[in-house]
C-alpha cells in the first residue's frame, strides 16, 4: 500500500518569510495529493490539492509542485502570517482499492512568529 | 448546508458502555469516512462507505460498528471499548469515493474512555 513521509515535523519561521514542507510517496499509481490545514482543536480543512498531470498549482500565497518521476510534492506558503500557524497534513490517494482512501504524511506543525 | 456536522462534541465512556457517535450532512456526498486521530498524529482511516454500502473495513475491531441508514446519516456504534480507543473521531464525506475529490471532515467527536 501507499506510504507517505512528510518533512519537517516543526517549522518555526517569522512573520513574511516562505515556508516549505516536503512529501514524499511511494506508490507510482498514486494520483491525487491534497494538503490539509489542521489548527488546534479544529477539523482538517482542505487548502490545495493537486492532480498527477499538473505539475504545480498556486492559490494566492499557497502552491504545492508535484515531481511524479521522484515521487514527492511540496507545499510552498509564501509571506507567512501568524494566522498560518497551524499543523499541515500532506495525503496521497492509495489507488488500488478503486476508492478514495487518502494516506496523510505524519504532520508539519507550522509556527509563524509576529 | 456546506458542512458535516458530529455529535456529540465530547463523550466519556466506561469500557462497559454502549454509545453512539452520529454524522450528518446534506450536500448530497455519496461516499462518507470514518477516521480516528489520536493526539499529534494524522487521520487514520476506519471505514468507508459508497452509496450507502460499506466499501472499505481498514481491519478495525469489531467493538466499533459503523452504520450507514440514508445518504446523509452515518453511525459508529461503539461496545466494549479500550481506554487506547480514546481519540479524536472524524467523520468526512465526499461527492463520490471513486474519484479524486476534496474530502470535508466534520469538527470531531473527542472520545475517553474510562
Amino acid at each position: 500500500g501507499e506510504n507517505v513521509e512528510q518533512h519537517p515535523s516543526t517549522l518555526s519561521v517569522q512573520e513574511g518569510d516562505s515556508a516549505v514542507i516536503k512529501c514524499t510517496y511511494s506508490d507510482s499509481a498514486s494520483n491525487y495529493f491534497p494538503w490539509y490545514k489542521q489548527e488546534l482543536g479544529k477539523r482538517p480543512q482542505l487548502i490545495i490539492d493537486i492532480r498527477s498531470n499538473v505539475g504545480e498549482k498556486k492559490d494566492q500565497r499557497i502552491a504545492v509542485t508535484l515531481n511524479k518521476t521522484a515521487k514527492h510534492f511540496s507545499l510552498h506558503i509564501t509571506e507567512t502570517q501568524p494566522e498560518d500557524s497551524a499543523v499541515y497534513f500532506c495525503a496521497a490517494r492509495e489507488v488500488n482499492t478503486g476508492f478514495q482512501k487518502l494516506v496523510f504524511g505524519t504532520g508539519t506543525r507550522l509556527l509563524v512568529s509576529p | 448546508d456546506t458542512e458535516v456536522t458530529q455529535t456529540p462534541k465530547h463523550l466519556v465512556m466506561g469500557m462497559t458502555n454502549k454509545k453512539s457517535l452520529k454524522c450528518e450532512q446534506h450536500m448530497g456526498h455519496r461516499a462518507m469516512y470514518w477516521y480516528k486521530q489520536k493526539a499529534k498524529k494524522p487521520p487514520e482511516l476506519m471505514f468507508v462507505y459508497s452509496y450507502e454500502k460499506l466499501s472499505i473495513n481498514e481491519s478495525v475491531p469489531s467493538r466499533f460498528s459503523p452504520e450507514c441508514p440514508n445518504s446523509s446519516l452515518l453511525n459508529l456504534h461503539l461496545h466494549a471499548l479500550q481506554p487506547e480507543d480514546s481519540a479524536l473521531y472524524l467523520c468526512a464525506s465526499s461527492p463520490s469515493s471513486g474519484s479524486d475529490n476534496e474530502q470535508f471532515f466534520g469538527p470531531g467527536t473527542r472520545l475517553t474512555v474510562l
